[in-house]
């Protein structure tokens, strides 16, 4: 079945720590992104690519990075400089002038 | 700047009722709209899009939205509500740069149904 996967479904870390989510698709599209989701406070873009080796800041990427080394694959990293990084975060990918499609999520969580 | 309002946080119908979310946007030129649906603890699910033509969309799972340009509005209907549908509703409107979309999200609309 074609789709996005995203591991693990839920990560704790301590404070101090770097934590990097994965993100992977099958679906052969050109486009993935990254979302950060806050309960009452809709999706907001963390980072996107639209090609392997390039992506661009979104609306909230400090103390966020992201590598796009195949096609397939989009990690994120929360690094120790996000302030807030308890949220769920969601990855998506694209074909050009279509719709995103939606991978299940990572609830992360700092202790 | 691109922007798009949903004015009602949450919304309770009954099982069997219609149903209309509302969802006003902001931008530079014609959108693309979007409604994609959330269960909780889950990814997004789209259930319909606008780009261009007929100003009434067809979705998934008999909803339906309308474009009104004039209005600047893009909300969602179904005539009769399922207690499935029980979910949170969010609204998004974009346009492309290269390859990507580049997406604003509404703060969501959650739905309860009440049986």
């Amino acid at each position: 079945d074609g789709g996005i996967t995203q591991s693990p479904k839920y990560l704790f870390r301590k404070e101090g720590q770097n934590v990097t989510l994965s993100c992977e698709q099958n679906l052969n599209h050109d486009a993935m992104y990254w979302y950060r989701q806050d309960p009452g406070q809709g999706l907001r873009l963390i980072y996107y690519s639209q090609i392997v080796n390039d992506f661009q800041k979104g609306d909230i990427a400090e103390g966020y990075s992201v590598s796009r080394e195949k096609k397939e694959s989009f990690p994120l990293t929360v690094t120790s400089a996000q302030k807030n990084p308890t949220a769920f975060y969601l990855c998506a990918s694209s074909l050009v002038y279509n719709e995103q499609f939606f991978g299940p999520g990572t609830r992360l969580t700092v202790l | 700047a691109q922007s798009v309002t949903q004015p009602d946080i949450h919304i309770t119908v009954s099982e069997g009722a219609s149903l209309e979310l509302r969802c006003n946007y902001s931008y530079g030129a014609t959108p693309y709209l979007f409604w994609y649906v959330q269960s909780p603890g889950q990814g997004l699910q789209l259930l319909l899009k606008y780009f261009s033509g007929d100003t009434l969309v067809q979705g998934i799972k008999g909803f339906e939205a309308e474009f009104k340009r004039s209005q600047s509005s893009f909300n969602l209907r179904k005539p009769s509500v399922h207690w499935s549908d029980a979910a949170e509703y969010f609204c998004a409107v974009g346009g492309y740069t290269g390859t990507a979309s580049k997406l604003t999200f509404g703060t969501g609309t959650r739905l309860q149904v009440t049986l």
